[in-house]
């Protein structure tokens, strides 16, 4: 059972324009989402985070917007540049307890973005 | 660079081998993580360690162990190899349990069985 979705394995985008990646999830008891960014021969780093107290968090050109509700996350890239050409993972983590419980994050399969010039 | 130190780069192994893995955290980082990359997967959490002891265990087979060590480096030993266990496999560092900072990740060890 998938608790992270990303369900557009790809995605392409004009250089310039913003690009949108989705996520969406199952488990409520997630309360911290991240995105990382995945480079060829590298490993996942980190982009930016949110915390489910919160609906956005800006980073300079990247910001993520958390809606509850629905059980949706999305970062959105803007202006798109060819560096941003990478696979994208959505990640989530879910309330610490106390005495145990994983603090692995669950992640989704990932989107890979393309930037057309 | 991460900080996160992962040897090999690449190891290429015979079905019903032993491998051992090797992780090395980021500088003040007590907990490790490893994950299994497949094919068109995504990362699928194995097993994390803080400060020595095994916190949390996901989808790790018994086939497999690992553990870390008191320098806090970390190895993912893989006995009794199937053609199915050919993956990247990430180390993974943060600074401990009880905290929202983010995991660092290691380049990958990539495992061919064959």
């Amino acid at each position: 059972d998938q608790q992270v979705k990303q369900n557009s394995p790809s995605l392409s985008v004009q250089e310039g324009r913003i690009s949108i990646l989705n996520c969406d999830y199952t488990n409520s008891m997630f309360d911290y989402f991240l995105w990382y960014k995945k480079y060829p021969a590298e490993g996942p780093t980190f982009l930016i985070s949110i915390s489910s107290i919160k609906d956005k968090n800006e980073d300079g050109r990247f910001t993520v917007f958390l809606n509850k509700s629905a059980k949706h996350l999305s970062l959105h890239i803007v202006p798109s540049q060819p560096g941003d050409s990478a696979v994208y993972f959505c990640a989530a983590r879910t309330a610490l307890h106390s005495g145990g419980g994983a603090d692995g994050l669950t992640f989704g399969k990932g989107t890979h973005l393309i930037i057309q010039p | 660079d991460s900080g996160v130190t992962q040897t090999p780069k690449h190891l290429i192994t015979a079905t019903g081998q032993r491998v051992t893995l090797r992780c090395s955290p980021r500088s003040g980082d007590l907990s490790v993580y490893w994950y299994q990359q497949s094919l068109d997967q995504g990362l699928q959490f194995l097993i994390q360690y803080y400060n020595g002891e095994e916190r949390a265990k996901g989808n790790i087979l018994e086939r497999f162990s690992a553990q870390q060590f008191p320098d806090l480096h970390s190895e993912l030993n893989l006995s009794s190899l199937e053609l199915g266990d050919s993956a990247l496999y990430f180390c993974a560092s943060s600074v401990g349990p009880g905290d929202n900072s983010p995991l660092h990740f290691g380049n990958g060890t990539r495992l061919t069985v064959t």
